[in-house]
């Protein structure tokens, strides 16, 4: 079985911090993914990445970045948090297969709130 | 840029009878079309897909139709049960080479007994 982990379930953080969220897949997947999920908008992806230490912007990439150093890891990073990053962030990750989509594995996903 | 709709937000149907959540898609590039539930609390998982070199697919009580000339596509769920209560999204592929996928908003589906 598919197994991506994500390193929190909530987070409370303050407006001006910096925050980590960190996922962790063991499938061994080209394809990771960073979406985040608010009632009404379905799931809107921030950025994403094909390898490792290479990364592409999604829909709504302004207020965060991410690294990729590991081919199994992948952090999304809020450099200043503000509260309208108050949402659920998903993380999912695919096998890569050549011209085709595939199949998403979906983390638990972290809420974070923005105080 | 590419975009997914779907209809309706919220359904609610008699346990029993059946269910049909509509998308379109705007990219007549997209060649993958992926339905995936959500469980309240739980992480989105993967029910159904097709690809668009088929016009339908089925699998026991779910199906999806796929109609590549008016790029809409459909979830169909017959018999509902009660475990069928989840959120819906629909989902098409932007770029297939790079293998981002546009999800649809999504439908709440509550199933009444």
């Amino acid at each position: 079985d598919v197994k991506v982990t994500q390193s929190s379930r909530y987070l409370v953080k303050r407006t001006g911090e910096k925050v980590f969220l960190e996922c962790v897949q063991d499938m061994d997947h080209e394809n990771m993914f960073w979406y985040r999920q608010d009632p009404g908008l379905g799931l809107r992806l921030i950025y994403f990445s094909y390898d490792v230490k290479m990364k592409e912007k999604g829909d709504i990439p302004e207020g965060y970045s991410v690294s990729r150093e590991k081919k199994e890891r992948f952090s999304l990073i809020l450099e200043s948090a503000s509260t309208n990053q108050t949402s659920m962030y998903l993380c999912a990750s695919s096998f890569q297969a050549s011209g085709m989509s595939n199949t998403q594995y979906f983390g638990p996903g972290t809420r974070l709130t923005v105080l | 840029g590419e975009n997914v709709e779907q209809h309706p937000s919220t359904l609610s149907v008699q346990e029993g009878d059946s269910a049909v959540i509509k998308c379109t898609y705007s990219d007549s590039a997209s060649n993958y079309f992926p339905w995936y539930k959500q469980e309240l609390g739980k992480r989105p998982q993967l029910i159904i897909d097709i690809r668009s070199n088929v016009g339908e697919k089925k699998d026991q009580r779910i199906a999806v139709t796929l109609n590549k000339t008016a790029k809409h596509f459909s979830l169909h769920i017959t018999e509902t049960q009660p475990e069928d209560s989840a959120v819906y999204f629909c989902a098409a592929s932007g770029y297939s080479s790079a293998s981002k996928i546009i999800f649809g908003s999504g439908t709440r589906l509550s199933i009444r007994p």
